[in-house]
């Protein structure tokens, strides 16, 4: 079983729309996450840190529920602009040794 | 203020061939870390260097080796190139160790014949 796991989509909404990923994690010992957005062919950028119970930033959304680990996220009012891979990230221990999730891959539409 | 940069951005090799893809930062970071990408298995770390001075191997450091040259300076090197070795490769740093952002150059595709 993969440490992060991630529905791989693609998710196909329209504009305007709600859109909520989920992500799983096996590792209990996984402090914090991340969510980074990456653009086709291009590097991985960070989106959102996800320390405790979640965090909010404009129209996006994390949460962490450590019960049932799984992190998600939600976007509101989708943009043209928010089509990209979302990848979903674990922090373990020191020296930063992220865990990437295979992403999922969001898709919006006129 | 370039962030990461990584050299080439493309490269075609030969099996047997070696290599070796260069990365910088300028953010006075002190980690840093070599990325692998392919289709279906995500981003894997290959080798990271906590800080100047030190290294370590992460999930899949077979087939290379790494050199921190400075505070600056990450390079990856693959000695004798393998088929396997086909992959997009991103260099990322970040401040420290501990549950920080990380920052990921903009990758260099490499493809092994």
């Amino acid at each position: 079983r993969k440490e992060v796991e991630q529905d791989p989509g693609p998710f196909n909404v329209p504009e305007g729309a709600t859109v909520a990923f989920n992500c799983t994690y096996s590792n209990s010992a996984s402090q914090s996450f991340f969510w980074y957005r990456q653009d086709c062919r291009k590097e991985p950028k960070l989106l959102m840190s996800v320390y405790s119970s979640g965090n909010e930033d404009g129209r996006f959304t994390a949460q962490l529920n450590r019960a049932s680990q799984y992190i998600s996220l939600l976007i509101r009012d989708s943009k043209l602009s928010d089509s990209a891979t979302y990848l979903c990230v674990g922090v373990t221990g020191t020296a930063s040794k992220l865990t990437f999730g295979t992403g999922t891959r969001l898709q919006v539409t006129l | 203020n370039a962030g990461v940069t990584q050299t080439p951005k493309f490269q075609v090799l030969k099996t047997g061939q070696s290599m070796t893809l260069q990365c910088a930062q300028d953010m006075n970071h002190n980690s840093m870390y070599w990325y692998r990408q392919d289709p279906g298995m995500g981003l894997r770390l290959i080798y990271y260097s906590a800080s100047e001075g030190t290294t370590d191997k992460g999930e899949v450091p077979n087939g290379y080796n790494v050199s921190r040259l400075n505070k600056r300076e990450f390079s990856l090197r693959l000695e004798s190139a393998a088929p396997s070795q086909t992959s997009v490769y991103f260099c990322a740093s970040s401040e420290s160790g501990d549950y920080t952002e990380q920052f990921f150059g903009p990758g260099t595709r490499l493809t092994v014949l």
